[in-house]
């Protein structure tokens, strides 16, 4: 079965400063997807990045980016000039591109708590 | 447009009650999946549904749990008689195609959820 290790249960930034959050997992399959959420207080989970497997390119949403290594099994997340709003809890997760059973559910890591100071 | 739509937000009600969770997912998006969030657990799948058909339900808890999806646009999630440990906050998401589909899915607000 696949697992999401998220190593760091928190993480504080100065603001206008990166942070990088760690995110590893298992699995034995070649092709899957994997997500960053964040959970800001109001409980609602955001979409903030995604990345193919099968892509080699690192994915990039404006001062979100990720560090994606597929044979170290590594997906961490680079928040650049950070803000006030970035402070959330952040999830990574992990997604089979298979069928059958219970291939293609969301398989969450147990979040990291950033804190961003002013 | 409009987002997952869930509601309640907060329930609070007494152990042995029966407590439904609504979810409005975001039109057009033919999966609909619901979660429930713990601190000890994190965030779980409890039941999937694609075209309003429920297709993985191993992550229900156990009978008290029931989930229905009588169309497109709208979907249940019961819990009879409700006991202290199912307080949490549960989630829905919507997305486009099967769950193994490379499209996202789409998390509403949540429900917080708690039995006194």
């Amino acid at each position: 079965a696949q697992t999401v290790t998220q190593s760091q249960p928190e993480m504080s930034v100065q603001e206008a400063e990166t942070v990088t959050l760690s995110c590893t997992y298992d699995t034995s399959e070649s092709d899957y997807y994997l997500f960053w959420y964040k959970q800001p207080p109001s409980r609602q989970m955001i979409l903030v990045i995604r990345q193919e497997a099968y892509k080699q390119q690192n994915a990039t949403e404006n001062r979100f980016s990720v560090n994606f290594q597929k044979a170290a099994k590594s997906f961490s997340l680079k928040i650049s000039d950070s803000q006030l709003g970035d402070a959330a809890m952040y999830f990574c997760a992990y997604r089979s591109a298979g069928y059958g059973g219970s291939q293609g559910n969301l398989i969450f890591g147990k979040g990291t708590k950033l804190s961003v100071k002013p | 447009d409009a987002g997952v739509i869930q509601s309640p937000r907060h329930e609070v009600t007494e152990m042995g009650q029966e407590v439904t969770l609504r979810c409005k997912p975001i039109s057009g998006h033919n999966s609909l999946f619901w979660y429930r969030q713990t601190m000890m657990r994190g965030l779980e799948l409890l039941i999937y549904f694609n075209n309003n058909v429920p297709i993985d339900d191993s992550g229900m808890p156990e009978d008290r749990f029931s989930a229905k999806m009588p169309n497109a646009s709208f979907s249940t999630l019961k819990i009879q008689p409700s006991e202290p440990r199912d307080s949490a906050v549960y989630f829905c998401a919507s997305s486009l195609g099967g769950r193994a589909s490379n499209q996202p899915q789409h998390f509403g607000d949540g429900t917080r959820l708690s039995i006194l």
